[in-house]
């Protein structure tokens, strides 16, 4: 059982290059998210999905877009890199709710850097 | 989503029990306490959570007062593994609200 994985782990982009982060669950969850977090901080949730073919926005969407055409992947885009984008982006999964709420299963992080 | 108060920093020898407080005074009433930690540069870690009562798993257990305006996690023998950020969260869960981090409590447990 893999849980959640993210392709790549670390990647360098040149400033306006595009790429698209990969997240991988296999636990069949309903839930997942992307967050980002930079130096010091903690995460802050990009986007995120409740279900198949769902999208909504979280705290910090500008300047990345989502797609969740499989129930099991959840995939970050970056159409025009900026150097503000260079961070640590983790993704999540998480059960539907139940009645009592159940815990988010983290990956293990993408380290980006664009110059 | 409320948001939560927690110490930026806290110290524990090795093998003492380590109290690390949560202040949550604007806590609905249907919302979830969560904690969460994260060691070194990986992914965060699920601990424990709960809605009024003291909950208790292997790894920690979580007391929140009366009035839920605050909670503590408890690690009860600290280990120099559990050196970490640790991230307390209120949340309603689900469909209905999401995982908000904190900058957390970094927790340096020391020989």
């Amino acid at each position: 059982n893999a849980g959640v994985t993210q392709t790549p782990k670390f990647r360098v982009l040149k400033t306006g290059q595009s790429m698209t982060l990969l997240c991988a669950q296999d636990m069949n969850h309903e839930y997942m998210y992307w967050y980002r977090q930079d130096p010091g901080m903690g995460l802050r949730l990009i986007h995120y999905s409740v279900g198949e073919g769902t999208t909504a926005k979280g705290e910090v969407p500008d300047g990345y877009n989502v797609s969740r055409l499989k129930k099991q992947n959840f995939l970050l885009g970056l159409e025009s890199a900026a150097p503000s984008q260079t961070s640590v982006y983790f993704c999540a999964s998480m059960d539907m709710g139940l009645p009592k709420n159940t815990e988010a299963f983290f990956g293990q992080g993408t380290r980006l850097t664009v110059v | 989503d409320a948001k939560t108060t927690q110490p930026p920093s806290m110290d524990c020898a090795e093998g003492r029990a380590a109290n690390l407080p949560c202040n949550h005074s604007t806590i609905s009433g249907n919302e979830y306490v969560y904690w969460y930690r994260q060691i070194h540069s990986q992914g965060p870690q699920y601990i424990i959570h709960g809605l009024k009562n003291n909950e208790t798993n292997e790894m920690a257990s979580l007391i929140i007062t009366e009035d839920r305006k605050s909670s503590t996690l408890i690690l009860p023998h600290a280990t120099l593994r559990d050196t970490a950020v640790y991230y307390c969260i209120v949340s309603r869960g689900g469909s209905q609200g999401n995982l908000i981090f904190g900058k957390g409590t970094k927790l340096s447990v020391k020989p």
